[in-house]
């Protein structure tokens, strides 16, 4: 399986603080996106770095991609206590499309005021 | 507002029966999908839909059915030969082979 796995799988920090969770899996990607949830809802669309990229930015969100370790990590920089939520990725295989992504279980981020 | 509208959203059943998730999206989108997500556990795949009149299995078809006559629309049933269905269930959809999803707000499953 090439499924991402998320580390940690909890983290708890104070607002103003960073987070950063990192994502690994196994198997070769075309590209590789993170989602956020907040309890009891859906997902929400955050960033998608592709395999030939090595950085991407959003707003105070900051995605990197290694390859060659097959593992990526979002950074959250300054967090705010509305950051609070499950932070998923999802792998895009080389082959097929959006029926092939494969999501981790998640991190659980905690910003406490 | 364009999205993905899910309803109910808390759903109840009782053994024996089948029930029916609603899932209509206005994106105008072709491709549409349906996951389960359990506590602490990622997203499954249940089915999924990239043209009207046409689905395919996921990876945990069983006990579940679709049907897809309408673009906008996506209905799931939770048969009664699905012995487990209390569960978190998501519907998405993307524009045709795209990338990125896009979520409705889940409905929560249980069983009586």
């Amino acid at each position: 399986s090439q499924q991402g796995e998320e580390d940690p799988q909890a983290l708890s920090i104070q607002e103003g603080e960073n987070a950063t969770m990192n994502c690994s899996y196994k198997t070769s990607i075309n590209n590789l996106q993170w989602y956020r949830q907040n309890s009891g809802r859906g997902l929400v669309h955050l960033i998608l770095i592709r395999s030939n990229e090595r950085e991407k930015h959003s707003g105070r969100l900051r995605v990197t991609l290694d390859t060659s370790k097959k593992s990526s990590s979002l950074l959250i920089t300054a967090s705010r206590a509305a950051d609070t939520a499950s932070y998923f990725c999802a792998t895009g295989p080389r082959q097929g499309g959006s029926e092939k992504l494969v999501f981790g279980k998640g991190t659980k981020l905690t910003v406490n005021p | 507002d364009g999205g993905i509208t899910q309803s109910p959203k808390y759903l109840f059943r009782k053994e024996g029966q089948n029930v029916t998730l609603s899932c209509e999206q206005n994106l105008n989108h072709d491709a549409m999908y349906w996951y389960r997500q359990d506590p602490g556990q990622g997203l499954r795949l249940i089915y999924y839909s990239q043209i009207v009149n046409d689905f395919q299995k996921g990876d945990i078809a069983e006990g579940y059915s679709v049907s897809r006559e309408k673009k906008e629309s996506f209905p799931l049933t939770v048969t009664s030969a699905q012995k487990n269905p209390t569960a978190f269930y998501l519907c998405a959809s993307s524009m045709n082979r795209g990338e990125k999803l896009f979520f409705g707000s889940g409905t929560q499953l249980s069983v009586l």
